[in-house]
C-alpha cells in the first residue's frame, strides 16, 4: 500500500514571495505523483503530474514540483505567489496497477498574506 | 465541454436514513471514481466504476456501495447512515483506467447526517 506525509498543515507566506509545500511518500513500489489544488467550496483541480521522465515537472498556474526517489520526495515550489493562490493543496500517489485510486496526503493550506 | 456534475450539492439526512448521490461525467469518460473527504480521516477512495463494473473498492464498509450506467453515470448509495457519513463526496472521471488518464473532480455533494 502507498501513503502519503504532507509535513505543514498550514503555510503562510507573503503575497510575491516563494513557497515549498512538502510531501513525502512511502511504497514497495513504483508510483504515479500527484499534486492537487482546492478552492473553498470546488472540488479538486490537478496542477501537475509526475508519470515518468523528467523528475522536473512543471505544472499550471506556475507551480513545479521535483521528485526525488532517493528521499521519496515530492515537494510542490512557485517563486512568487499571488493572493490568488491561497487554497488547500493536496499531494497523492498512485501505483501503477492501472487503477484510479488515489491516495491523498492531509493538506496544506496556504495562506498568502498581502 | 461540460465539466463533473454532481447532484444534489448539499444534502441534510439524519441517521439511520438512506442518500444516494448521483455524478454525470465528462462527456466522453468511462471511469469515475468516488472519494470521501472529512476533516479527521481527509481524502479517502471509495471506489472506481468503468463500463459499468466495479474495478477498484476502497476500505469502506458494505453499507457505502455504487453503481455505474450505460450512458457511464454513476450513483453512489449510502445505507443506515451513520453521523460519521457526514462528509464531502467527490466524484471524479477520466477517459479511461490508469493515471495516465487525468480524473477530474467534481464539485462535491456535502452530505451532512444529523
Amino acid at each position: 500500500a502507498q501513503s502519503v506525509t504532507q509535513l505543514d498543515s498550514q503555510v503562510p507566506v507573503f503575497e510575491e514571495a516563494p513557497v515549498e509545500l512538502r510531501c513525502n511518500y512511502s511504497s514497495s513500489v513504483s508510483v504515479y505523483l500527484f499534486w492537487y489544488v482546492q478552492y473553498p467550496n470546488q472540488g479538486l483541480q490537478l496542477l501537475l503530474k509526475y508519470l515518468s521522465g523528467s523528475t522536473l515537472v512543471k505544472g499550471i498556474n506556475g507551480f513545479e514540483a521535483e521528485f526525488n526517489k532517493s528521499q521519496t520526495s515530492f515537494h510542490l515550489r512557485k517563486p512568487s505567489v499571488h493572493i490568488s493562490d491561497t487554497a488547500e493543496y493536496f499531494c497523492a500517489v498512485s501505483d501503477q496497477t492501472g487503477a484510479n485510486n488515489l491516495f491523498f496526503g492531509t493538506g496544506t493550506r496556504l495562506t498568502v498574506i498581502p | 465541454k461540460a465539466g463533473v456534475t454532481q447532484t444534489p450539492r448539499y444534502l441534510i439526512k439524519t441517521r439511520g436514513q438512506q442518500v444516494t448521490l448521483s455524478c454525470s461525467p465528462i462527456s466522453g469518460h468511462r471511469s469515475v471514481s468516488w472519494y470521501q473527504q472529512t476533516p479527521g480521516q481527509g481524502l479517502q477512495f471509495l471506489f472506481e466504476y468503468f463500463s459499468e463494473t466495479q474495478r477498484n473498492k476502497g476500505n469502506f464498509p458494505g453499507r457505502f456501495s455504487g453503481r455505474q450506467f450505460s450512458n457511464s453515470r454513476s450513483e453512489m448509495n449510502v445505507s443506515t447512515l451513520e453521523l460519521g457519513d457526514s462528509a464531502l463526496y467527490l466524484c471524479a472521471s477520466s477517459r479511461g483506467q490508469g493515471l495516465y488518464n487525468e480524473q477530474f473532480f467534481g464539485p462535491g455533494t456535502r452530505l451532512t447526517v444529523l
